[in-house]
């Protein structure tokens, strides 16, 4: 159980395009979902958190116009990185919880994103 | 505000050593603690997590860690390693709390190195 999925799991794009990345809960479902991001060799940066039906809460420094994310159902998050550079260039991490869990989040398997 | 601290980015260990894995925290509250593996290119595990109760908890793939309040610690062992465990190990705490959308907050990583 716990299963969180993400799409796609490697996508290469030309700068200045956008690029939707999905995480799913596949058999459960997420009360909150999180984006974080890994530069190589370092620790997992949180971007933002969404509750289903809400607006994000972006974290300081995280540009929301630039990293949309939609929360629209209790097993789909998605993030779009809009307008992408090549300083875009990262490991993307989702992550879900469920209320009641004991604060366990339960992570994807991430989305390797490269800007040309 | 939390803090995880874990002690040596990189620690090599040899086959059938004792893995011996460092996390200390600081919290305004007793905090629940989190124990996740990432493997190269995918997203992370949980391995094991304490929320309350007793304060050594075991994991899967034979790991072990103990809650040690008064030393702010929640150390990572396993008796004997494999070379399946060679990975980055990441430590995190979250702030208990009934309302969801609670913020984990991470270690900077340890990547674990299995000598044959």
């Amino acid at each position: 159980g716990a299963v969180v999925s993400q799409h796609p799991s490697r996508v290469i794009c030309k700068s200045g395009t956008s690029v939707k990345i999905e995480c799913r809960s596949l058999d459960f479902q997420a009360t909150t979902m999180f984006w974080y991001r890994q530069f190589p060799k370092q620790s997992l940066m949180l971007m933002a958190t969404s509750n289903e039906g809400s607006k994000a809460t972006y974290e300081q420094g995280v540009e929301k116009d630039k990293f949309l994310i939609n929360h629209a159902s209790l097993t789909l998050s998605t993030l779009t990185v809009t307008s992408a550079h090549p300083e875009d260039s990262s490991f993307y991490i989702c992550s879900a919880r469920v209320r009641g869990w004991g604060d366990t989040q339960y992570f994807g398997p991430g989305t390797r994103l490269t800007v040309l | 505000a939390q803090s995880v601290t874990q002690l040596g980015s990189h620690v090599s260990v040899s086959e059938g050593a004792l893995v011996l894995l460092r996390c200390n925290y600081s919290s305004s509250v007793p905090p629940y603690l989190f124990w996740y593996v990432q493997y190269p290119n995918q997203g992370l595990q949980l391995l094991l997590k304490y929320t309350t109760g007793a304060t050594l908890v075991k994991g899967i793939n034979g790991f072990e860690a103990e809650f040690k309040k008064s030393e702010t610690s929640f150390h990572l062992t396993k008796p004997s390693a494999h070379m399946s465990d060679a990975a980055e190990y990441f430590c995190a705490v979250s702030e208990p709390s009934n309302n969801a959308g609670n913020m984990l907050t991470f270690g900077g990583g340890t990547r674990l190195m299995v000598k044959p």
